[in-house]
């Protein structure tokens, strides 16, 4: 069985253009989390998505925004770049929060 | 709001010692409790977890039990391995319709010397 693919594994934009992130989580998973790893600052919770719908959002600007599609991948959208949205982004899926998360390896944004 | 406090890193142990890794939490509910483990360049792993009071959980070596009365679930393995290095992450969850997520505590980097 797949894992949670994401991609791309690494990118490189310039302070003011957009990112698009995507994930695919494992097959009969309905919901989708977003996570920032930023250095020194842990895994902040970014959006949850589940069966299409944005469900729960963390505390960020509304320049991280995203969507989930009917196959229940899931794309993450950083407009405006900045500096310090240079973190690695996590994608994890799950049937339901209590059985716990299953992550993706990650996309590395780098913003330069 | 939910929140995990680890125990301050890093942590430098020689290969074969004992591993206890702080981990406390607050939650209003009932959560599930989750350790989970990040490998250099990669995404997290799940490592064990645990759904109720009094249970423990175990994988690997790693072993946590659910201390609702000390609201703790310390991570320990009873001889560590080089392979073992890398960061530890304790989460807790709770099932509350549209606040479900997973609340992480700040990671702790363990070093393993052979």
């Amino acid at each position: 069985e797949a894992g949670v693919t994401q991609s791309p594994t690494h990118l490189i934009k310039t302070r003011g253009q957009q990112a698009t992130l995507r994930c695919s989580p494992i097959s009969g998973h309905t919901s989708v989390y977003w996570y920032q790893q930023a250095l020194g600052l842990g895994l902040q919770f970014l959006l949850w998505y589940d069966e299409g719908e944005e469900r729960n959002r963390g505390n960020f600007p509304p320049r991280f925004s995203g969507r989930q599609f009917p196959n229940y991948s899931s794309e993450l959208n950083v407009n405006a770049l900045e500096l310090e949205d240079s973190a690695l982004y996590l994608c994890a899926s799950s049937l339901w929060v209590g059985g716990g998360y299953t992550f993706g390896s990650g996309t590395r944004l780098t913003v330069v | 709001g939910n929140s995990v406090t680890q125990m301050e890193g890093p942590v430098t142990l020689s290969e074969e010692a004992f591993l206890t890794i702080n981990c406390t939490y607050t939650a209003t509910g009932y959560p599930s409790l989750f350790w989970y483990v990040q490998y250099p360049g990669e995404g997290l792993q799940l490592l064990l977890k645990a759904t109720k009071a009094d249970d423990k959980g175990s994988n690997k070596g790693f072993e946590a039990t659910y201390r609702k009365e000390t609201t703790s679930f310390h991570l320990e393995k009873g001889s560590v391995q080089v392979s073992d290095s890398a960061v530890y992450f304790c989460a807790l969850s709770e099932d509350t319709g549209a606040n479900s997520k997973l609340t992480f505590g700040k990671g702790i980097t363990l070093s393993v010397r052979p």
